[in-house]
């Protein structure tokens, strides 16, 4: 079975502009959730998606939206970039949704370095 | 203050030294994550734990529900140890993580 992927590694974006960061999920995983990390911090939770439908979100504006696709794979998006927005971002899939009673393991993908000017 | 907290935040140790690190929590919880994080970002769920103790090769990670704590220990630490420990706990929808703890193995 593959593991998480995400694209692009790295990139660099100006204050203002969009990004779309893209995440495939391991296989026959359901659940994608994606999580800002800053440097030398730990991660925060952005959101979830379970079965194409957000299932919960962190405290983050809603600048920051998501997709879920049918086949599971996802993109986060980020609008009106600001420079705080510069992080690691990552995506961690499992096979079921936070709160379900199930708690499965997540897979975490190995991220992309987003640096904003 | 943060509803999980690591300690210590930095920990240097020689070759074979026996390591642990805490994390304590302030939320109820339904599991608690131990990840590890090396140098370039990915992440890798060592183990996760909602009682008692689990085992895998030289590490153990053990969770006391009633009074809100986790440790991971390490036996005869390596150098290829060294990465940043990150502990997560489980309520509802979200995943709350500690800040991390940087670990550095000396040969």
């Amino acid at each position: 079975e593959t593991g998480v992927t995400q694209s692009p590694t790295h990139l660099i974006k100006t204050r203002g502009q969009q990004v779309t960061l893209r995440c495939s999920s391991q296989s026959g995983h359901n659940t994608v959730s994606w999580y800002q990390q800053a440097l030398g911090q730990g991660p925060q939770f952005i959101f979830q998606y379970y079965r194409e439908e957000e299932n919960g979100r962190g405290n983050f504006p809603p600048r920051f939206s998501g997709l879920q696709f049918p086949n599971y794979s996802s993109e986060l998006n980020v609008n009106a970039l600001e420079l705080d927005d510069s992080a690691l971002y990552l995506c961690a899939s499992s096979l079921a949704a936070f709160g379900s009673g199930s708690p499965y393991e997540q897979y975490f993908g190995p991220g992309t370095r987003l640096t904003v000017t | 203050k943060n509803e999980v907290e690591q300690s210590p935040q930095n920990l240097t140790a020689q070759e074979g030294e026996f390591i642990t690190i805490n994390c304590s929590y302030s939320v109820g919880i339904s599991a608690l994550h131990w990840l590890q994080q090396h140098p370039g970002g990915g992440i890798v769920s060592l183990f996760m734990l909602s009682s008692g103790k689990k085992k895998h090769g030289r590490l153990i990670a053990t969770i006391n529900i009633q009074e809100k704590h986790s440790s991971l220990h390490i036996t005869a630490s390596h150098p290829r140890d060294s990465a940043v420990y990150i502990c997560a706990v489980r309520a509802g929808n979200m995943l709350t993580f500690g800040g991390g703890t940087r670990l550095m193995v000396k040969p």
